[in-house]
């Protein structure tokens, strides 16, 4: 099947740090999602993109959509105790129904 | 407005027990999936549905059962519960196939 690869599996930052963490796929995808993950709860959507080359922002977060269509970046500046969680990427390819999920990035900010 | 919910958030099983989990959502949207995450293996789908009284498999079946009788609720059954099936179940919904899903807080379920 399918395999989405993300990269770091965790990160440990400072406060006020910038963030990337990427996914990279062996197929071509034409939808990327980005979740984040609090413990105990459900996954939110943070950002969806649809277009390759395709850049967007969500306050703090920015992510892309890459050329080839087989990678996607998340950035997170300035980073807050608040972003503490499990990042995820999501992709879905042409068959359409169903999402690929990667292994999630654990990302801890030190106040 | 409550988007998607799931019950119940926890349950413990006796191996070979059954239960059905139950997702639901007042959000009009055509389809619904049900998930298992594990420790470090992100999220693999198990069953989906495209639409009221239609139900088709994801990644990993094997062992789990689906009904969506109705549009709004997609339930998830065990027929007969393993150790290995000890996961947190996700339940989701999107309006589209093409379009972004949202998800339910998730069922913790323990087989023992």
């Amino acid at each position: 099947g399918q395999q989405l690869n993300q990269s770091p599996q965790s990160m440990f930052i400072q406060e006020g740090e910038d963030v990337s963490m990427n996914c990279t796929s062996s197929s071509i995808f034409n939808t990327w999602l980005w979740y984040k993950q609090d413990p105990g709860e459900g996954p939110v959507l943070l950002i969806a993109l649809y277009k390759a080359g395709e850049l967007t922002s969500n306050g703090r977060l920015t992510a892309q959509f890459g050329i080839t269509r087989k990678d996607s970046f998340l950035n997170i500046s300035a980073s807050i105790p608040s972003d503490v969680g499990i990042y995820f990427c999501a992709g879905r390819n042409n068959a359409g129904n169903m999402l690929t999920f990667g292994g999630g990035t654990r990302l801890m900010v030190k106040p | 407005n409550a988007g998607v919910t799931q019950t119940p958030k926890f349950r413990v099983l006796k191996t070979g027990q059954s239960m059905t989990l139950l997702c639901a959502q007042d959000m009009n949207h055509e389809y619904m999936y049900w998930y298992r995450q594990d420790p470090g293996m992100g999220l693999r789908l198990i069953h989906y549905s495209v639409g009221e009284g239609t139900t088709a498999k994801g990644e990993v079946p094997d062992g789990y059962n689906v009904s969506r009788l109705k549009k709004q609720n997609f339930l998830l059954g065990l027929e007969s519960a393993a150790p290995s099936q000890t996961s947190v179940y996700f339940c989701a919904t999107s309006q589209t196939s093409s379009r972004e899903q949202y998800f339910g807080p998730g069922t913790r379920l323990t087989v023992t």
